[in-house]
């Protein structure tokens, strides 16, 4: 099974700051043939089911704001909120679609300080 | 409007079984795989089953195999996931999940509300 592993486990920062979160993966999940790699990005807010933000590891979903970007290739990936805004709290999952089990990071949960 | 409306969870003692629904709408239901991921309390995603547009494909967690059966009526727009022998472990909120495309090698672009299992005596 490909273990995801995200870090960190939790960030408070204040309104308009940069929030980087990573995600590293026990084996590659860089598919050399089509050279895209199987990573994507959800944003769960409380209450809500997950909401896709990124795929193919840098696509952002139609409707995801600018300010979210993906990055990072083979087992290392980086989800950056460039400027963080109040509707940006939630936790978020990276998951690989490269093989199965399908698996999911452990998400990182982001506050306003 | 794309839609996946989850029904069927509830109390059950461990032991017992439960079948969840999930109604979808809004697309041709037929052209796209489907898979259920549950949440327990305060934790993370864990993905559970998956089913290819025909259901021929189905792929599953170690966790759930010999337990968990998921089929779909295409003719219904349904989705299901039978549970046998339930655990406590398996208290979670599930949710129905839409691949993007016909096979699994894709992301979960859509998510229904979910509908929470709690297994208790």
């Amino acid at each position: 099974d490909i273990v995801m592993t995200q870090s960190p486990d939790s960030l408070a920062l204040s309104l308009g700051e940069r929030a980087t979160i990573n995600c590293k993966s026990s084996q590659t999940v860089l598919y050399s043939f089509s050279n895209k790699n199987y990573l994507a990005w959800y944003q769960q807010k409380p209450g809500q089911p997950p909401k896709l933000l990124i795929y193919w590891a840098s696509t952002r979903e139609s409707g995801v704001p600018d300010r979210f970007s993906g990055s990072g290739s083979g087992t290392d990936f980086t989800l950056t909120i460039t400027s963080l805004q109040a509707e940006d709290v939630a936790v978020y999952y990276c998951q690989q679609y490269y093989n199965t089990p399908l698996t999911f990071g452990g998400g990182t949960k982001v506050e306003i300080k | 409007e794309v839609q996946l409306v989850e029904s069927g969870g509830g109390l059950v003692q461990p032991g017992g079984s439960l079948r969840l629904s999930c109604a979808a709408s809004g697309f041709t239901f037929t052209t796209y795989a489907m898979n259920w991921v549950r949440q327990a309390p305060g934790k993370g995603l864990e993905w559970v089953s998956y089913i290819s547009d025909t259901g021929t494909t189905i792929y599953q967690a170690d966790s759930v195999k010999g337990r968990f059966t998921i089929s779909r009526d295409n003719a219904k727009n349904s989705l299901y996931l039978h549970m046998n022998s339930l655990r406590d472990e398996d208290t979670a909120v599930y949710y129905c999940v839409r691949h993007r495309g016909g096979t699994w090698d894709d992301v979960f672009d859509i998510w229904g509300q979910g509908t929470m299992v709690t297994v208790s005596s």
